[in-house]
Order: C-alpha cells, then structure tokens, then sequence
C-alpha cells in the first residue's frame, strides 16, 4: 500500500526557512516522482515543483524559482522541500504528491502539513 | 502562467447530474491530454478522481466522468450524493512557464 507520511506543522518567522520532508513507502522512489503542491488558506492548490529521486533531477514553477529547493534522500525514500525568505503569504498547508515521469497526474497525497509565518 | 478557470461553486439535488468546467489554453489543456480532476473534502488531502482526461483510478466511482473539448475540459458527476459535497480542482501538463497548471476550484454543494 503507498503512503506518503509528511512532517508535522510549523511556525516560522518571516525571513526564515522551513524544510517538509515526505516519507514514502512501497516502490515510489524507484519509479515515481514527488511534487509539492501549495494551498494557502481558503485557496486553491498550487504546484510548486517536483523531483524524479532515481535521475535527483528536480523542476520549479516559475513562481518559486530561487525560493524553494526540492531534494531526495533515496537511501530514506524521503523528499524534503524547503523554502526560504518566508513571509505572512506563504502561511499554507503543503502537500507532497506522487507522480510518474511522464503521466502528468497525481495518484497519492501526503496528508499536508501547515506551515504558519508569524512574527 | 494563468491559473485554469473553473466555476467558483456548482449546486445540485440528490439523484441529478452536474458539470464542472475547466478552460484553459492552447498550452495546456486544449493541446495535451494530460487533464486530470481531484475531489478534496474540508481539511483533506486532495484525491484522484479523473486522469488523462477520462480515465477512472480503480475505486473511484463510474458516477464521475470526463470529457474534453477544445480548450475546455469537464467533469460530470451523476446520480450526485451528499458525500459529493466537496472542492474540486482540475489540472493539465502546461507547456509553459511549469509543469502543471491547477484550476481555482469548483465548490459542489447538493442541495
């Protein structure tokens, strides 16, 4: 059975970084990739970027490039994404997805993690 | 890169049928047919309902169907439930500026 298990919740300050890791289990790591997708409160979903673990090749939404960086742990079957220079606006619930390399859906979710920025 | 637009809500009595539209553009949905639909419930993690335009994940309901047309995919649910009740989101491969762009979202409220 697949599973994605994220991190648990954070409280950031603004101008800082926080990194959500996604453990996955069963086969995922050797034939999938892991997006991360964004949802801010009451808003809609938002793809951020993803990353293939067996090629540790990763890709940006524009939005995010040079603010969010996507890696994979392949011994831990873990995807970690962090993103730095926080704000207030990035207060949201982060989703990491499973998806294969060249089907461009997502067929399991983690179940999310809320990063709040607050000073 | 411009989110697909979808209609903000969708109501429906129990037992009817309702549609959800997805438009986008030539650089994503109306070239590729890598549309794909996702149902999510109040504090949920969102699900695969439909990909590749019409096709079904094993579990999930012959209730939901899709379709395409042009720039405009869409999503139908029949014989709708209380338990349909829920966002809905579609997303398509885009050529331009990512990988995937997602829809804002269709609330469905049965009445």
């Amino acid at each position: 059975q697949v599973q994605l298990v994220q991190s648990g919740a954070e409280v950031k300050k603004p101008g800082s970084s926080v990194k959500v890791s996604c453990k996955a289990s069963g086969d995922t790591f050797s034939s999938y990739g892991i997006s991360w997708v964004r949802q801010a409160p009451g808003r809609g979903l938002e793809w951020m970027g993803s990353i293939i673990p067996i090629l540790d090749i990763a890709d940006y939404a524009q939005k995010f490039q040079g603010r969010v960086t996507i890696t994979a742990d392949k011994s831990t079957s873990t995807a970690y994404m962090e993103l730095s220079s926080l704000r207030s606006e990035d207060t949201a619930v982060f989703f990491c997805a499973r998806d294969r390399p060249g089907d461009f859906y997502f067929d399991y979710w983690g179940q999310g993690t809320l990063v709040t920025v607050s000073s | 890169q411009s989110a697909l637009t979808q209609p903000a809500s969708v109501s429906g009595s129990p037992g009817q049928s309702i549609t959800i539209s997805c438009t986008g553009t030539s650089s994503d949905v109306g070239t590729y047919n890598s549309v794909s639909w996702y149902q999510q419930h109040p504090g949920k993690a969102p699900k695969l309902m439909i990909y590749d335009v019409s096709n079904r994940p094993s579990g999930v309901s012959n209730r939901f169907s899709g379709s395409k047309s042009d720039n405009t995919a869409s999503l139908t649910i029949s014989g709708l439930q209380a338990e349909d009740e829920a966002d809905y989101y579609c997303t398509s491969y885009t050529s331009i500026s990512s990988l995937y762009v997602f829809g804002t979202g269709t609330k469905v409220t049965v009445l």
